[in-house]
C-alpha cells in the first residue's frame, strides 16, 4: 500500500508570493494533519482534519489556511510568505484523529520550502 | 500551554553502551508518542504509549510512560551505529477535542564506533 504522499518535494519561492502544498493519506485515512518544521527543531502543529471538517489549530497567522476534500486528500496554502516560513512541512494521516483512539499518525516525505 | 522537554538534546555515546532519553511534559496527558527522523528525512513512528505503566520494545529500543510523573524514558541498549538519528517524543493533551500533538526539542543522538 502506497504511504502518505506530498508534492511538490521541493519548492522555492520569493517574499509575497503564495504556496500551496498537497497531501494524500493513506488509503482509508480520514484525518489529516499539518505540521511545519524549521531546522533544528521539533515539528510545530499546524493543521488538523477529519472528515472535511477543522479538528484543531496551532498557533499560526490567518495567512495559513488549509482544507480537506472529499476523497480526503488535503491542501495547505500560505499566503504572503516571509522568510521564516522557510521549513520542511510535513503532512501525517490516521484513520480517525489520535486524540480519540489508539491510533498512530503516518507522516509523509515533507515538502521542503524556501522563501528567498 | 503545554511544554515538552527532552534532554540531553545532544548525546554522543559509544558501540555497546546503554543509555537513555528523557521526556518531560506539563500537563494531563495519556497518550505519548516516540519518533525517530534521520537527517533531510521525515518522521518514523517508532512507539505509541496510550497508558500509565505502558512499556514497549523493539529491537535494542525500549520506551515507558508514567503518567503520574509526566515522563518518558526511551532506553537505548547495546548502541550500533545504524540507532544515529534525531528521537522526538510527542503529547497529546488529554482535554477532550484538543487535537494538538506538540513535540519535544528533539535528541540528537550520535552512535560513534
Amino acid at each position: 500500500d502506497a504511504g502518505v504522499t506530498q508534492s511538490p518535494t521541493h519548492l522555492i519561492k520569493t517574499r509575497g508570493q503564495h504556496v500551496t502544498l498537497r497531501c494524500s493519506p493513506i488509503s482509508g485515512h480520514k484525518s489529516v494533519s499539518w505540521y511545519q518544521q524549521v531546522l533544528g527543531q521539533g515539528p510545530q502543529f499546524i493543521f488538523q482534519y477529519y472528515e472535511k471538517e477543522e479538528r484543531g489549530r496551532g498557533n499560526f497567522p490567518d495567512r495559513f489556511s488549509a482544507r480537506q476534500f472529499p476523497n480526503y486528500s488535503s491542501e495547505l496554502n500560505v499566503n504572503a510568505l516571509l522568510l521564516g516560513d522557510s521549513a520542511l512541512y510535513l503532512c501525517a494521516s490516521s484513520p480517525i484523529p489520535i486524540a480519540i483512539s489508539s491510533y498512530e499518525q503516518y507522516f509523509g516525505p515533507g515538502t521542503r520550502l524556501t522563501v528567498t | 500551554e503545554l511544554k515538552v522537554e527532552q534532554n540531553p538534546l545532544f548525546l554522543s555515546m559509544q558501540e555497546g553502551k546503554n543509555y537513555t532519553i528523557y521526556c518531560n511534559y506539563s500537563t494531563t496527558s495519556d497518550r505519548l508518542y516516540w519518533y525517530r527522523q534521520d537527517p533531510g528525512k521525515s518522521l518514523e513512528s517508532l512507539f505509541v504509549l496510550l497508558s500509565n505503566g505502558a512499556v514497549k520494545q523493539e529491537g535494542r529500543l525500549m520506551a515507558s510512560l508514567d503518567t503520574k510523573a509526566r515522563l518518558s524514558t526511551l532506553h537505548i541498549t547495546a548502541a550500533v551505529h545504524d540507532l544515529s538519528a534525531t528521537y522526538f517524543c510527542a503529547v497529546v493533551p488529554s482535554n477532550f477535542g484538543n487535537e494538538k500533538l506538540t513535540f519535544g526539542t528533539g535528541t540528537r543522538l550520535t552512535i560513534i564506533p
